[in-house]
This record gives C-alpha cells, sequence and structure tokens, in this order.
C-alpha cells in the first residue's frame, strides 16, 4: 500500500482533457508545496513533468498542470495526445522521518 | 549533460546482500545543491524511494527499509553505491538512481537507465 492514493486507472480522448489525484495526507502533501509528478511508458524510464506542485521543467508542454489543496494534489493533461498513453506517478516530501513518499501509480488510457 | 549509470550484478541470492554502484558524470557529485538517491520498482509494480545520500555521506533511508539498506558516496570517482542486505524474493526490481534537491523541492530531475537485480537461487 502507497503512502499517497491514486486512482488506479483514467481514460479520455484525444484533445479531452484529464484529471488524476493524488491524496496524501497533512504530514505530506498537505504541509510541503514540493509535490512531483512523473511520467512512464511501459519499458521506459520515469520523467519529470512537474515538481514544486505546478512548475513545470524545460521542455514539458504547457499541456500538463499541476495543483493542490489541502491534502491532495492533482495533475491535469489538456489536449490529450496519443503519447500522453503512460503511467503517472506522484511524489512528496514527507518530513525528516519519512522524507519521501510515491503514489501508487495511475494508468492512463488516451481512447 | 548529467548522465546517471548504475551498474551491479542482475542476479542475487536470497539473504545475501544485493550491490550496486552509480556513477555520475557529466557534473561532480560533490554539489551542495544535489542529493543523490536509489528508488526502486519490481515488476509491474510502482516506484519506492530506497533512500538518499549527500556528498558530504549524510544519508536518508526509508523508514520501512531502512535495517536492510546502507546508501555510500565515492566523491573521488563521483559513484553512490546501494547496499540491500538479506534479500527475498520481494527485492525482485529495477533500480533506478536519481538526483533531487533539497527536500525534493525540484523532483527527481536526472535518473538513470534502471538496472534489473533479480533475486533467485
Amino acid at each position: 500500500q502507497s503512502a499517497l492514493t491514486q486512482p488506479r486507472s483514467v481514460s479520455g480522448s484525444p484533445g479531452q482533457s484529464v484529471t488524476i489525484s493524488c491524496t496524501g495526507t497533512r504530514s505530506d502533501v498537505g504541509t510541503y508545496n514540493f509535490v512531483s509528478w512523473y511520467q512512464q511508458h511501459p519499458g521506459k524510464v520515469p520523467k519529470l513533468m512537474i515538481y514544486a506542485v505546478s512548475e513545470r521543467p524545460s521542455g514539458v508542454p504547457d499541456r500538463f498542470s499541476g495543483s493542490k489543496s489541502g491534502n491532495t494534489a492533482s495533475l491535469t493533461i489538456s489536449g490529450l495526445q496519443a503519447d500522453d498513453e503512460a503511467d503517472y506517478y506522484c511524489c512528496s516530501y514527507a518530513g525528516s522521518y519519512t522524507h519521501v513518499v510515491f503514489g501508487g501509480g495511475t494508468r492512463l488510457t488516451v481512447l | 549533460q548529467l548522465q546517471l549509470q548504475e551498474s551491479g550484478p542482475g542476479l542475487v541470492k536470497p539473504s545475501e546482500t544485493l550491490s550496486l554502484t552509480c556513477t555520475v558524470s557529466g557534473a561532480s557529485i560533490s554539489t551542495s545543491a544535489y542529493y543523490w538517491a536509489w528508488i526502486r520498482q519490481p515488476p509491474g509494480r510502482g516506484l519506492e524511494w530506497i533512500g538518499t545520500v549527500y556528498y558530504n555521506g549524510d544519508t536518508y533511508y526509508n523508514p520501512s527499509l531502512n535495517s536492510r539498506v546502507t546508501i555510500s558516496v565515492d566523491t573521488s570517482r563521483d559513484q553512490f553505491s546501494l547496499r540491500l542486505s538479506s534479500v527475498t524474493a520481494a527485492d525482485t526490481a529495477v533500480f533506478y538512481c536519481a538526483r533531487h534537491g533539497t527536500m525534493i523541492r525540484g523532483g527527481f530531475d536526472s535518473w538513470g537507465q534502471g538496472s534489473l537485480a533479480t533475486v533467485s537461487s
């Protein structure tokens, strides 16, 4: 059981928007604005898509956006494309004892 | 350009110690700005942070693995290493090394290609 809770799967049609939630606690997501999101295609290395809740690394399309409300962070992908089909993982700093927690991952299917 | 590369045995016997090394190239591991981490992913499952080392040797471990994990750094070789003791089949995974900043505020921004370690007799 992962420390952060994500839906097992989400889906959307090309051009649509989808949102993936990531629910933690006051000990991680609720306290720290250090939530990051990773995209992982099958057999590939995870790629950083969002950091510090809503910041995009250079090269990541602005179709990807992040937000947070309370203990839940969200990743929204707009204008879905076929290549967005992948697994997505959230991650949060969790303080000086636990340090780092990941979500269990969400499989995005582009219909 | 920063590159990280994992290396180590692909097969480990149950109850033995799994050892992996990550070699950093394109930048010095001895930078105060970054930390160096190990993350694993069992086949078909999610990511799990194992632990992190700073260039000065400070370490931070996942509490669930703390008793079995040792991470060390060799700044002269720009390498850091993972030792996971008393392994079982449940420890079979792809092991990634990665870089991050303080409190993971910038995320894990660089990753190695991953190294599959299988625990089997």
